[in-house]
């Protein structure tokens, strides 16, 4: 297996721009989570899904973000419209169980300018 | 409010000796914490971790204390290795959460 699938890996755009970042999580997992991480912060949990269905959104900053999982392949995280403060890397991980070994993806680090 | 605290951001420990990362925590009730490693430009991977009910869980060169009565857990890595150099993340899970710790960086020196 190749492990999470994130795109893009890096996402500079201008504030007020909508951003769309995109997971693959592994085959077979049926817990799928959105992280993000800044130094302020560190690694915060925005929202989870389990069998496509959005089980704690409570971590989502504000409603610029949302998040979908259309089928068990594929999810998006999507800010609109995007601010600078959003700037920081996205993690989306999945695991087989709700918070057993979590797999992570290799992020996507987004600029806001 | 921080529930889960890694106090010290970073950590420089000569190759061969023991490391020691800490964390401590405000909240009492949990199912498990869980350890995790990040090298740069890569996402985090699962390394240990602990149930409540224990004290001590031991794999290879990782063993993970938790102390309940101080609220504390601790990851010693021994002998400390080159490729241990990265940031450690301690996280715990409770009911449906999940929350991390800020990290702490090692530096593993020659």
């Amino acid at each position: 297996d190749a492990g999470v699938i994130q795109s893009p890996r890096h996402e500079v755009t201008e504030m007020g721009q909508e951003v769309t970042l995109r997971c693959k999580p592994i085959s077979g997992h049926d817990y799928l989570f959105w992280y993000r991480q800044t130094m302020m912060r560190g690694l915060e949990l925005l929202i989870y899904f389990n069998n496509n269905v959005p089980i704690d959104d409570s971590g989502m900053p504000e409603d610029r973000f949302s998040a979908k999982m259309p089928n068990a392949s594929f999810s998006t995280l999507k800010i609109q419209p995007s601010e600078p403060r959003d700037s920081a890397v996205y993690f989306c991980a999945s695991s087989p169980g709700p918070f057993n070994e979590q797999f992570f993806g290799p992020g996507t680090r987004l600029t806001v300018l | 409010d921080q529930q889960v605290k890694q106090n010290s951001p970073s950590l420089s420990v000569q190759e061969g000796r023991i490391s020691i990362l800490n964390c401590d925590y405000t909240n009492s009730m949990f199912d498990y914490f869980l350890w995790y490693k990040k090298y740069p430009a890569e996402g985090p991977t699962f390394l240990i971790s602990i149930s409540s009910i224990k004290d001590k869980n031991e794999d290879g060169r990782f063993t993970v204390f938790l102390n309940k009565s101080a609220k504390h857990l601790s990851l010693h890595i021994v002998p400390s290795q080159p490729g241990d150099s990265a940031v450690y993340f301690c996280a715990y899970t409770r009911d449906d959460k999940i929350i991390f710790g800020k990290g702490t960086r090692l530096h593993i020196l020659p």
